[in-house]
């Protein structure tokens, strides 16, 4: 089976644009979450889809947003960037009834300048 | 809510030697138990994993037991290799199994020398 894929793997934007990054799941799995890492804060966990609805949510701003596909497919979004989101946004996903098991993709890499 | 301390890093060892990676977490219920580990570059690949109390994950050589009455999950190999060198993340699952999240430790950089 393919892995979790995510793209693109690199980006650069600058304050105030927004941005749209892609996941697409394993085969199968139909609960997307999407992670934020970064140095100082770590992995924090940003929203959980599972078909096509948000199943759980982080302490993120509104700016933050995400969407999931009939095909479990992922979008996230963010407005407005600033500086601080810079980071690498990791994707993971988990089979039904397995939800605490997750596969991650290699992660978009986005820098903010 | 949630939480997972591990221990302060970075940590450089020397190969074929043994090492331990403290995790300890504070939750309520009964959450499963993982071990990330990320090479450089690269996203998280799940390295073991534990279900329930006194379970023991093991994986590439690698172990960890459920210790429930420690509040524990700690990793061990017996004899470290310098392809072991990578970042190690204890996490937990939401115990409810309601949904994916998973909370992370701030992970661990691990150095073997040849």
């Amino acid at each position: 089976k393919a892995g979790v894929t995510q793209t693109p793997r690199y980006l650069i934007k600058t304050r105030g644009q927004q941005v749209t990054l892609s996941c697409s799941p394993i085969s199968g799995h139909r609960s997307v979450s999407w992670y934020q890492q970064t140095p100082g804060q770590g992995l924090q966990f940003l929203f959980e889809y599972f078909s096509e609805t948000q199943r759980n949510k982080g302490n993120f701003p509104g700016r933050f947003s995400g969407r999931q596909f009939s095909n479990s497919r992922s979008e996230m979004n963010v407005s407005t960037l600033e500086l601080g989101d810079s980071a690498l946004y990791l994707c993971a996903s988990s089979a039904p009834g397995r939800q605490g098991t997750q596969y991650f993709g290699p992660g978009t890499r986005l820098l903010v300048l | 809510g949630n939480s997972v301390t591990q221990m302060e890093g970075p940590v450089t060892l020397s190969e074929e030697a043994f090492l331990t990676i403290n995790c300890t977490y504070t939750a309520t219920g009964y959450p499963s138990l993982f071990w990330y580990v990320q090479y450089p570059g690269e996203g998280l690949q799940l390295l073991l994993k534990a279900t329930k109390a006194d379970d023991k994950g093991s994986n590439k050589g690698f172990e960890a037991t459920y210790r429930k009455e420690t509040t524990s999950f700690h990793l061990e190999k017996g004899s470290v290799q310098v392809s072991d060198s990578a970042v190690y993340f204890c996490a937990l699952s939401d115990a409810s199994g309601a949904n994916s999240k998973l909370t992370f430790g701030k992970g661990i950089t691990l150095s073997v020398r040849p």
